[in-house]
Parts: C-alpha cells; sequence; structure tokens
C-alpha cells in the first residue's frame, strides 16, 4: 500500500512570496489532516477536511493560508504572502475514518519550507 | 484552549533500561489517545493507541492510561539505542480535535 505522498519535499522562498504544498492521501483514506511542525514543538493541525468538506480550521491563520480538497483525493495548502515564521515542516496525515481503530493518521514525509 | 503537555527532556536512560514517557492533558472530554514516535528529520509514526483506562501492552511498549487524572504513559522495556527519538502523546476528542504535545527527547545510552 502506497503512503501518504507530498511535494515538494523542500522549499525556500522570500518573505511576501506564494507558495503551495500538495499532498495525496493513502487510497480510501476519507480524512485529511495539514500540520504545521516548527522545529522543536509538536505538530499544529492547521486544518482537517472529511472527504471534501472541512471539519476544522479554527487554527489556520485565513488571511494568508488558504487548503482545498476539491474532489476528496488530494489537497493543496497555499500560503500567500509567506512570513518569515512560516518556517516550519509542513505535514500531510490521512486516516480511514471514524471510530476506534480507524482514526489512526498515517503521516507523508513532509514539506521543509525556510521563508528568508 | 486544548492543551497536551510533556516534559521535553532530554530523558536519559541506559540500554536495556525502561524509559517512562508521561503526558498530561486538559480537555476531560477526550476520548483517543495516541504515542506517535519521530526520528530528527522524519515524520511522525503511530507506536500505541489506547482508549480506555488501565494499561495496554505491544511487544517492548505499555501505554497507561487514567481518564480521572487525565493522564497517559507510555514505557519502553529493554530500551535500545534505537529508541532515541521525540516521542509525542496526542490526544483527541469527541470533535475530531487532534492535539499533539510538544513531544519528549529521550536518549538511549549504549
Amino acid at each position: 500500500e502506497a503512503g501518504v505522498a507530498q511535494s515538494p519535499r523542500y522549499k525556500i522562498i522570500e518573505k511576501r512570496q506564494s507558495v503551495a504544498f500538495w499532498c495525496n492521501p493513502i487510497s480510501g483514506h476519507a480524512t485529511l489532516y495539514w500540520y504545521q511542525q516548527i522545529l522543536g514543538q509538536g505538530p499544529k493541525l492547521l486544518i482537517q477536511f472529511q472527504n471534501n468538506g472541512v471539519v476544522d480550521d479554527s487554527q489556520l491563520p485565513k488571511d494568508r493560508f488558504s487548503a482545498e480538497r476539491l474532489k476528496g483525493v488530494d489537497s493543496t495548502l497555499k500560503i500567500q504572502p509567506a512570513k518569515l515564521e512560516d518556517s516550519a515542516v509542513y505535514l500531510c496525515a490521512s486516516s480511514p475514518s471514524k471510530g476506534e481503530g480507524l482514526e489512526t493518521q498515517y503521516f507523508g514525509p513532509g514539506t521543509r519550507l525556510l521563508v528568508l | 484552549q486544548k492543551e497536551v503537555e510533556q516534559n521535553s527532556g532530554p530523558l536519559s536512560v541506559p540500554e536495556g533500561a525502561i524509559a517512562s514517557l508521561n503526558c498530561t492533558y486538559s480537555d476531560r472530554g477526550s476520548q483517543s489517545f495516541f504515542w506517535y514516535r519521530q526520528y530528527s528529520g522524519k515524520s511522525p509514526e503511530l507506536i500505541m493507541s489506547i482508549y480506555s483506562n488501565g494499561d495496554k501492552e505491544d511487544g517492548r511498549f505499555t501505554a497507561q492510561l487514567n481518564k480521572a487524572s487525565q493522564y497517559v504513559s507510555l514505557l519502553i522495556r529493554d530500551s535500545q539505542p534505537s529508541d532515541s527519538a521525540t516521542y509525542l502523546c496526542a490526544v483527541k476528542d469527541y470533535g475530531q480535535n487532534f492535539v499533539f504535545g510538544p513531544g519528549t527527547r529521550l536518549s538511549v545510552l549504549p
């Protein structure tokens, strides 16, 4: 079974530029998560999708971040414009569904973003 | 603001010893509890999930949950240098909101 795919793996941009990240979850997984992990901290949930609907985006800085999952499969996360404090690893994860045993999140390799 | 707290470490234990990692959470409505291991530069990977009070064992790993005390722990028996990593505690509530702790760095000394 293929894992969660993310691209690009690394990105360096200057502040005020735009950047987009792509995620393809494990086939059949209904739930998709985007996390931001700053060095030395735990992952912070940015947005959670159930199929193509948003379940939770309370911690997404909506003035600069946006995310979509149009067909309930792959997803993109965009930052526009980027700030220095956006430098982090952006992790995508997916899980099969709700319910005990079905909530296990499988993480992709992440995208390392450096904003100069 | 729902919080998950862990000692940042580093926690150092000699090879073969038991490593004990602790986590407390603020939301009494939390239902599901997870321990993830994260090697430096890698993504988190699930070690254990626990849903009911008590102990759950899987090989060298034992997760312990006490909902009354809002406390969950992970014991690693016969620690190996390959267990050296950051261990993340994650908590989920009824609303499917996942909150991760800051992680505890474990160093197993040969």
